[in-house]
């Protein structure tokens, strides 16, 4: 099983302030998966980057899929109380699973 | 819709006890999974089913059973329950299977299960 390292493991920050959160593996995978969990509900899926090098951009938030697609990072702009919450990304293991990292809790204080 | 719907939310066994969860997913997919989350371990796949019919181990099988009762409904079973299976259990789906690339997991609201 492909191993996925995400780091930090804790962020705090003040409303405004920028951040990223990093995501990598010794392995390649087929497409790169990055969810959001509040407390108390199940992940919801924020973006899925396939192509090496690809850059998406949602809003504030901006993910880049490394160009070997063994790593990805997610770049939060001028962040908001409503961004804190658990981040988790996941890969796709050329098959019907994925494997998540440990995830990165995000709180944003205001 | 729904989408994936898990039930009971929350339940405390003592050790030695057995229960199962349920989930169901209307969204027509045919794969669903079964994952633990505990805390800095991120989600463990237990289980998943990649079609009607079949069903395959994960990272952390032992001590569960599933049952892919049809297309729509997936149960994990809790034989005999230890306190180690204290956890946050998700149940997801996707349209992973019949060609689909990418795979895109949808999650249920999770049962919180403590073991006594």
């Amino acid at each position: 099983t492909q191993l996925l390292e995400q780091s930090p493991q804790f962020l705090s920050i003040q409303e405004g302030e920028n951040l990223t959160v990093y995501c990598n593996s010794s392995s390649v995978f087929s497409s790169l998966q990055w969810y959001r969990q509040e407390p108390g509900e199940g992940p919801v899926l924020l973006v899925t980057v396939v192509t090496g090098g690809e850059v998406k951009k949602l809003k504030r938030l901006t993910f880049q899929f490394g160009d070997a697609r063994k790593d990805s990072s997610l770049h939060i702009t001028a962040a908001q109380p409503g961004d804190t919450g658990l981040y988790l990304c996941a890969g796709d293991e050329y098959g019907n699973k994925l494997v998540f990292g440990a995830g990165t809790i995000l709180r944003v204080k205001s | 819709n729904a989408g994936v719907t898990q039930t009971p939310k929350f339940q405390v066994l003592k050790t030695g006890q057995s229960m199962t969860l349920q989930c169901a997913q209307d969204m027509n997919h045919n794969s669903m999974y079964w994952y633990r989350q505990d805390p800095g371990m991120g989600l463990r796949l237990i289980y998943y089913s990649a079609s009607e019919g079949t069903t395959d181990k994960g990272e952390v099988p032992n001590g569960y059973n599933v049952s892919r009762l049809n297309k729509r409904e997936f149960s994990l079973r809790l034989e005999s329950a230890a306190p180690s299976q204290t956890s946050v259990y998700f149940c997801a789906s996707s349209e992973a299977g019949g060609g689909a690339r990418l795979y895109e997991q949808y999650f249920g609201p999770g049962t919180r299960l403590t073991v006594t």
